[in-house]
């Protein structure tokens, strides 16, 4: 079955950086588009960037353009969000999710927690 | 970026109806979709492109939209439905694909 399984969530302070990952199993990694999508303590969702299959086309939320950078590497079927110049703002459940044609997500990891604070 | 518009909470007693609605002018022209999620867990998709429902999702769940507002409508609610839900969808009528959320909505059963 699709797992997602997220990891690299922790502390650091304002002005860090952190790098995510996901080790997806269960499909062909390589077939799908993968996103970032998070969710701050006690609010709602918030879709943070997109990459598409072969890594080729990414697109970023407002939000994190120019701080965040999404890649993959479909050869050990992970995914990845480096975080740099981390605001407060950016405290978030991280979810990693496998993008389906038509721009949803039909299966989430469990989420890593980040948390920016000094 | 455009904006979904979900109510913050809905409460029905079990075995009634819930139908939890979502509001974006760019709905008429994208699909929305539908997702659970409860307590420390991560959300799960219940409806997809409007109507459809994934494998594994309980008849019981159902969506539809008109105009610019799309409905979550849970049938005969049991206690296990209470989670928040969020609707989601695309424009992906500009250069790049303008993914949004609602902001949620608390189904409380009563």
């Amino acid at each position: 079955q699709v797992q997602l399984v997220e990891s690299g969530g922790g502390l650091v302070k304002p002005g860090g950086s952190l790098r995510l990952s996901c080790a997806a199993s269960g499909f062909t990694f390589s077939d799908y588009y993968m996103s970032w999508i998070r969710q701050a303590p006690g609010k709602g969702l918030e879709w943070v960037s997109y990459i598409s299959s072969s890594g080729s086309t990414i697109y970023y939320a407002d939000s994190v353009k120019g701080r965040f950078t999404i890649s993959r590497d479909n050869a050990k079927n992970s995914l990845y969000l480096q975080m740099n110049s981390l605001r407060a703002e950016d405290t978030a459940v991280y979810y990693c999710a496998r993008a389906s044609s038509g721009w949803y997500f039909g299966y989430w990891g469990q989420g890593t927690l980040v948390t920016v604070s000094s | 970026s455009y904006e979904l518009t979900q109510p913050p909470s809905v409460s029905v007693s079990p075995g009634q109806t819930a139908r939890i609605t979502c509001s974006g002018d760019a709905l008429p022209k994208q699909y929305a979709y539908w997702y659970q999620q409860k307590p420390g867990q991560a959300p799960v998709l219940v409806i997809y492109k409007d109507s459809e429902r994934p494998s594994g999702i309980p008849e019981r769940f159902s969506g539809s939209s008109s105009g610019t507002t799309v409905t979550l409508t849970i049938s005969g609610v049991q206690a296990e439905d209470e989670a928040d839900y969020y609707c989601q969808s695309a424009d992906s009528s500009g250069t790049y694909p303008d993914v949004v959320f609602g902001g949620g909505t608390k189904l409380t059963v009563l």
